[in-house]
């Protein structure tokens, strides 16, 4: 079974610039979440999409968003990019049937703000 | 109070010998603990889940939960040099949100 997919793997953007990461979580996964991960504040909770609808959020500023497709694919979007966003974007898929139901990662987006 | 504590580290430990990580949480209606392993430059994987008073083992670790004290402990016995990673902890709240903790880097020795 392929695992979660995300690209692009590198983005070098300049501040004020918006950017989209994909991800294709694996197949049958309904949930997909979004991290970010900075070597100061370890991996922050951005949201959690299930069935096309935003499940959870994080405590980040509304520039930040994203949506789910019905095929479970989902998208997240940064706004007028500060250099603060520079960090790697994870995205975890999961069944999300239980609650113990465990997140499986992709290898992330390298965003750099420049 | 943080929502998921860990020490950061480093933890060193002699290769062959028990790598003991704590992590506390502050959440009382948390549900369920997840033990996640990270290399750097890679993504984290899971290396195994508790959501039982009590300890659990699958292989060489083994998760302990103690929700009175709301303390997760991962141990790894017999070390090996390939256990060294970033390990994190990650809880799943009353409200289904799944928060990790900052990691705890741990080397071990030859």
């Amino acid at each position: 079974k392929a695992g979660v997919t995300q690209t692009p793997r590198y983005l070098i953007k300049t501040r004020g610039q918006q950017v989209t990461l994909s991800c294709s979580p694996i197949s049958g996964h309904r949930s997909v979440s979004w991290y970010q991960q900075t070597p100061g504040q370890g991996l922050q909770f951005l949201f959690e999409y299930f069935s096309e609808t935003q499940r959870n959020k994080g405590n980040f500023p509304g520039r930040f968003s994203g949506r789910q497709f019905s095929n479970s694919r989902s998208e997240m979007n940064v706004s007028t990019l500060e250099l603060g966003d520079s960090a790697l974007y994870l995205c975890a898929s999961s069944y999300r049937d239980t609650y113990n139901s465990p997140l499986h990662f992709g290898n992330g987006t390298r965003l750099t703000v420049t | 109070q943080k929502e998921v504590e860990q020490n950061s580290g480093p933890l060193s430990v002699p290769e062959g010998a028990i790598a003991s990580l704590n992590c506390t949480y502050s959440d009382r209606g948390s549900q369920s603990f997840f033990w996640y392993r990270q290399y750097s430059g890679k993504s984290p994987e899971l290396i195994m889940f508790i959501y039982s008073n009590g300890d659990k083992e699958d292989g060489r670790f083994t998760a302990q939960l103690n929700k009175a004290s709301q303390y997760v402990s991962l141990l790894i016995r017999d070390s090996q040099p390939s256990d060294s990673a970033t390990y994190l902890c990650a809880v799943m709240s009353g409200n289904e949100k799944l928060t990790f903790g900052t990691g705890t880097r741990l080397t071990i020795i030859p």
